[in-house]
């Protein structure tokens, strides 16, 4: 298995900022993902994070709100740009360790989360 | 839409009670059902099914999927406070291998002692 590590593990920031979580891998991943969870809910997929190039966006997201970075195989950053209340979440990031074969199915591994309040 | 449905949504019970957690779905391109455990932030991996009628068991954990139908089960016995957690049932229907899961509710359980 591989170490996860997300930083902040919480902030408080005030409405109108931005805000970078930092997602590292100790080993090279093949996919990486970055989930929001508001209070109360479940997990909801933001938008894939490719390496060398331009994030896959879910419905209901976008680029200039939620920019992400993926710059090498062990590490991406998600931007929570311009926050407002409601971008209060549990913030994470997972990964598929390995491809495996062309066909085969692998679980995602998760991080231990970024906890984000907004006044 | 695919769509991910767990029941019950919270669960109460005492040490050394046998929990059975539901999860059933619909989705247009079925890869995989995952179980995992939430305790404070983190999900952590359970168990992966892809196959009807195997069952995936780890200690006092077991699951099993039922493809026809489309639900899976999560069994935990003799349960202990330290399986209290919310448990995420999510099924991976994306159009690779690895690709978006769809998460359900989830199920609170809190166990007493």
């Amino acid at each position: 298995s591989a170490v996860i590590s997300q930083k902040p593990s919480r902030d408080i920031c005030q409405r109108g900022t931005s805000l970078t979580i930092q997602c590292q891998v100790d080993s090279q991943v093949t996919m990486m993902f970055w989930y929001r969870q508001q209070p109360g809910q479940s997990l909801t997929l933001i938008a894939t994070a490719n390496q060398g190039s331009e994030a896959t966006y879910e419905s209901g997201f976008v680029i200039d709100k939620f920019p992400i970075s993926r710059p090498n195989l062990t590490f991406s950053t998600l931007t929570v740009s311009n926050m407002s209340p409601e971008d209060s979440s549990i913030y994470l990031c997972s990964v598929v360790l390995s491809a495996g074969t062309a066909n085969s199915n692998q679980p995602q591994h998760f991080g231990d989360g970024t906890r984000l309040s907004i006044l | 839409e695919d769509k991910v449905v767990q029941s019950p949504l919270s669960l109460v019970v005492h040490e050394g009670d046998t929990v059975t957690l539901n999860c059933s779905y619909e989705v247009t391109n079925f890869r995989s059902l995952l179980w995992y455990k939430q305790e404070k932030k983190a999900p952590t991996f359970l168990f992966m099914l892809t196959s009807s009628g195997i069952e995936k068991k780890s200690g006092r954990l077991s699951s099993i999927l039922d493809k026809k139908e489309l639900f899976s089960i999560l069994n935990i016995t003799a349960t202990q406070t330290g399986d209290s957690a919310i448990y995420l049932c999510a099924v991976n229907a994306g159009g690779t291998s690895y690709g978006k899961l769809t998460f359900g509710q989830g199920t609170i359980l809190t166990v007493h002692p």
